[in-house]
């Protein structure tokens, strides 16, 4: 199946700064990568969906001009969380899914943001 | 939309059988999936089911009843290692998506 890494799997950041989250696919060429965020004892909640060469597409109350996404390559898709605040810590996750039948997302290792 | 429901807990004993239920009301249907999830860690497939019936696979089954939006995976032999959260996620069939929508997990206890 597809192996996606992400990178790094914790970063613990001040108030105001910005965090980059990568997520590599590294034996399928990913034109698509899903981006999750889970709270303690919560549910995935997906937050964009991001297109190899174009805008990534966000869920409703996720603020695109705060969680910035890059996919420029079929391999790299990057996540950035801009000016982070306390209530941005938690556990962010980007995954691969082709939809197809039976094929199940691949999700990348994760990565816990702590924001102090 | 989309609404999923999941215990948020259970306990077991190690070596006992666990079942997990799942309830869910979408817009189509198109596939339930159950992830293992373990603390820190990023989800892991455990099973897949699109038409009525059992799925088995080793000492884990997942069953599905389209009729009823109702799925429950069943546990045999359970070892301590199988602690984990176990999300039911169902994808739907609204707009041509095919991005599964998570439970929020049922956090299973084995304890010898």
């Amino acid at each position: 199946g597809a192996v996606v890494s992400q990178h790094p799997s914790w970063v613990i950041c001040k108030s105001g700064t910005s965090v980059k989250i990568e997520c590599r696919s590294l034996d399928f060429q990913a034109t698509t990568m899903f981006w999750y965020r889970q709270f303690p004892k919560q549910s995935l909640m997906l937050m964009a969906t991001s297109n190899e060469g174009s805008k990534a597409t966000y869920e409703q109350g996720v603020e695109k001009d705060k969680f910035l996404i890059n996919h420029a390559s079929l391999t790299l898709s990057t996540l950035t969380v801009t000016s982070a605040h306390p209530e941005d810590s938690s556990f962010y996750i980007c995954s691969q899914q082709t939809g197809v039948g039976n094929t199940e997302a691949f999700f990348g290792q994760g990565t816990r943001l702590t924001v102090v | 939309g989309q609404n999923i429901d999941q215990p948020t807990e259970m306990t077991a004993t190690e070596g006992a059988i666990v079942q997990i239920n799942c309830t869910y009301q979408t817009s189509g249907f198109n596939g339930l999936f159950w992830y293992q999830q373990h603390a820190g860690e990023a989800p892991t497939f455990l099973s897949y089911n699109v038409l009525d019936g059992l799925e088995e696979k080793g000492r884990f089954s997942s069953f599905l009843s389209r009729s009823k939006g109702y799925s429950y995976l069943l546990l045999k032999e359970l070892q301590m290692k199988d602690s984990a959260s176990y999300l039911c996620a169902v994808r739907g069939a609204s707009g041509g998506s095919y991005i599964p929508t998570f439970g929020r997990g049922t956090s299973l206890i084995v304890h010898p």
